[in-house]
């Protein structure tokens, strides 16, 4: 079966830690894209990556950090420097970056 | 001014009848356009894209695009109470390697 999974579905994170959101895909997609989603609002870009080893900025990277060693892999860490980051988290992959992206189940994460 | 914007709705129709959304993005070099389904609590599915001008139909959903006007629309035909979701407009624009989206507009269709 092939798709983007992310894990977990549900994430609880305290004050001042830094947390790691799972995105694996085996669509072998050559770009892979993190989105933040807030309630009643678009999605909007964290990071994206175009090629292993590589990655750039999206619009609200400030507090976050990825990394891509492998095609199929995007981790996002949520630093204790990300002030607010109760939200959904969506990770997705297109084949070139021109194609349609494609999307994992989320991760909501709540600050406790 | 953002650079995709819709109308957050609700937009409210009755069953079978045609639900039009629509899109407007101010980047004039953009050259792909998506539509995506969102239902509560879940993530994005992908419905349409759409590349040149013009209308393109699968099943009951048809995306029309309008470059020079910088509009996109999605039209929905014998509308579903299932079809209540909140439909998101995607744009790529120049020199920007990932998709720009619109807040959502959020369609009700009532039985």
């Amino acid at each position: 079966d092939g798709g983007i999974t992310q894990s977990p579905k549900y994430l609880f994170r305290k004050e001042g830690q830094n947390v790691t959101l799972s995105c694996e895909q085996n669509l072998n997609h050559d770009a892979m894209y993190w989105y933040r989603q807030d309630p009643g609002q678009g999605l909007r870009l964290i990071y994206y990556s175009q090629i292993v080893n590589d990655f750039q900025k999206g619009d609200i990277a400030e507090g976050y950090s990825v990394s891509r060693e492998k095609k199929e892999s995007f981790p996002l860490t949520v630093t204790s420097a990300q002030k607010n980051p109760t939200a959904f988290y969506l990770c997705a992959s297109s084949d070139v970056v021109d194609t349609e992206a494609f999307f994992g189940q989320g991760t909501r994460l709540t600050v406790v | 001014q953002k650079e995709v914007e819709q109308n957050s709705g609700p937009l409210s129709v009755p069953e079978g009848a045609i639900a039009s959304l629509n899109c407007t993005y101010s980047d004039r070099g953009s050259q792909s356009f998506f539509w995506y389904r969102q239902y509560s609590g879940k993530s994005p599915e992908l419905i349409m894209s759409i590349y040149s001008n013009g209308d393109k139909e699968d099943g009951r959903f048809t995306a029309q695009l309008n470059k020079a006007s910088q509009y996109v629309s999605l039209l929905i035909r014998d509308s579903q109470p299932s079809d209540s979701a909140t439909y998101l407009c995607a744009v790529k624009g120049t020199g920007r390697r990932a998709l720009t989206f619109g807040s959502g507009t959020r369609l009700q269709v009532q039985p």
